[in-house]
């Protein structure tokens, strides 16, 4: 089956401590995307990578960073410098177009401080 | 700033009845608008989609409604089943050197009631 794996489900991070949160598709999609949601709000855009290798900032991008090596991948670091890191992660594929082009998310990584 | 605005927060619909969901976007520039569904503890799953070219797209039991000149879409969902019981989220896309992105309005929470 094709789709988006997020791991861990559940993540605790204590203060000072970065943490990587993992996100693998096989869907063979250009562009990935990892996004917060806090609860009873919508989603907001951390960063985003149309290719290999290359990656942008979105709207919240501060306290966070992403590397994106292999087409498959693009794991998102929670660094020690985002003061407020508990909310809940969405990992997202695309093919890429010039269209706009429906998003699929992953099942979430639930991050909370110790 | 908040581009896309969604309402109510939270609705409650009687088991066979219609749920309305209401957006209004700012950015002319937006050109496909998707409807996403989630469940608790998941991740959000496209429900339905249209581009501006189209004034209705009808998917079973789903509609959206896109009005070009008011800046406003909506989605119906007819014959409500307590299975319909969720959080839906509509968003907006542009496309372009920056990519396929998605802007999300806030959310409305769906009770059926049997």
């Amino acid at each position: 089956d094709g789709g988006i794996t997020q791991s861990p489900k559940y993540l605790f991070r204590k203060e000072g401590q970065n943490v990587t949160l993992s996100c693998e598709q096989n869907l063979n999609h250009d562009a990935m995307y990892w996004y917060r949601q806090d609860p009873g709000q919508g989603l907001r855009l951390i960063y985003y990578s149309q290719i290999v290798n290359d990656f942008q900032k979105g709207d919240i991008a501060e306290g966070y960073s992403v590397s994106r090596e292999k087409k498959e991948s693009f794991p998102l670091t929670v660094t020690s410098a985002q003061k407020n890191p508990t909310a809940f992660y969405l990992c997202a594929s695309s093919m890429r177009s010039d269209r706009g082009q429906p998003q699929h998310f992953g099942d979430g990584t639930r991050l909370s401080i110790l | 700033q908040q581009q896309v605005k969604q309402s109510p927060q939270s609705l409650i619909v009687q088991k066979g009845g219609i749920s309305i969901i209401n957006c209004a976007y700012e950015n002319t520039a937006f050109d496909y608008f998707p409807w996403y569904q989630q469940f608790p503890g998941k991740g959000p799953a496209l429900l339905i989609a249209i581009r501006p070219d189209v004034s209705e797209k009808k998917e079973g039991r789903f509609t959206i409604s896109f009005n070009k000149s008011a800046k406003q879409f909506s989605l119906h969902i007819m014959d409500s089943q307590p299975g319909d019981s969720a959080t839906y989220f509509c968003a907006a896309s542009t496309t372009g050197a920056a990519g396929n992105k998605l802007t999300f309005g806030g959310g409305t929470r769906v009770l059926v009631k049997p």
